[in-house]
């Protein structure tokens, strides 16, 4: 039963372009959304969250809409920068699943100059 | 400020062999996490401890053990290693909130042959 779904391996955008990474659930309970950035040989690094009772929010380039309804979270990036090239994971939790992040399979961003 | 330190960083095991995989951190947290990551597959929760003296199965327990030695470690332990175990592992801590997320390693990447 797997609870999160990225459906896209992959995206390639160029510089400066809007990238927007995808994530569906079906835990309507999740209390909290979050991204999380992982660059190769390295541990993932959290980006931005948001809470269950909001629908967007907003840091810097990075901004997460959550879709309730649809149970349907995204990521958009804009101005896309070839240093944002990594996998990235969207990771909800919540009280009934233990107070725990279920991690999506990842989406490998690539951002050409 | 180390945060959290996975020793070690590469290892090479013959099928049957046991190791034992390391992980401190220094952030006074409560919650630790054993997580692997396969390709395609994101990564999976082995085992979690919600405080000190404490330890759950996570998603994918079989053919691993763990230990939290005290607040700051928490350790994991393959007693006999098999091929399916070639991956690459991931210790992350928390404070207990979802919002705030977890602090990851920088893994062990491990080969059984």
């Amino acid at each position: 039963d797997q609870q999160v779904k990225q459906n896209s391996p992959s995206l390639s955008v160029q510089e400066g372009r809007i990238s927007i990474l995808n994530c569906d659930y079906t835990n309507s309970m999740f209390d909290y959304f979050l991204w999380y950035k992982k660059y190769p040989a390295e541990g993932p690094t959290f980006l931005i969250s948001i809470s269950s009772i909001k629908d967007k929010n907003e840091d810097g380039r990075f901004t997460v809409f959550l879709n309730k309804s649809a149970k349907h979270l995204s990521l958009h990036i804009v101005p896309s920068q070839p240093g944002d090239s990594a996998v990235y994971f969207c990771a909800p939790g919540g009280e009934t699943s233990g107070s725990r992040l279920t991690f999506g399979e990842g989406t490998q961003l690539t951002v050409n100059p | 400020n180390a945060g959290v330190t996975q020793t070690p960083k590469f290892q090479v095991l013959k099928t049957g062999q046991s190791m034992t995989l390391q992980c401190a951190q220094d952030m006074n947290h409560n919650s630790m996490y054993w997580y692997r990551q396969d390709p395609g597959m994101g990564l999976r929760l082995i085992y979690y401890s919600a405080s000190e003296g404490t330890t759950d199965k996570g998603e994918v327990p079989n053919g691993y053990n763990v230990s939290r030695l005290n607040k700051r470690e928490f350790s994991l332990r393959l007693e006999s290693a098999a091929p399916s175990q070639t991956s690459v592992y991931f210790c992350a801590s928390s404070e207990g909130h979802l919002g705030y997320g977890y602090t990851f390693g920088s893994g062990t990447r491990l080969t059984v042959v």
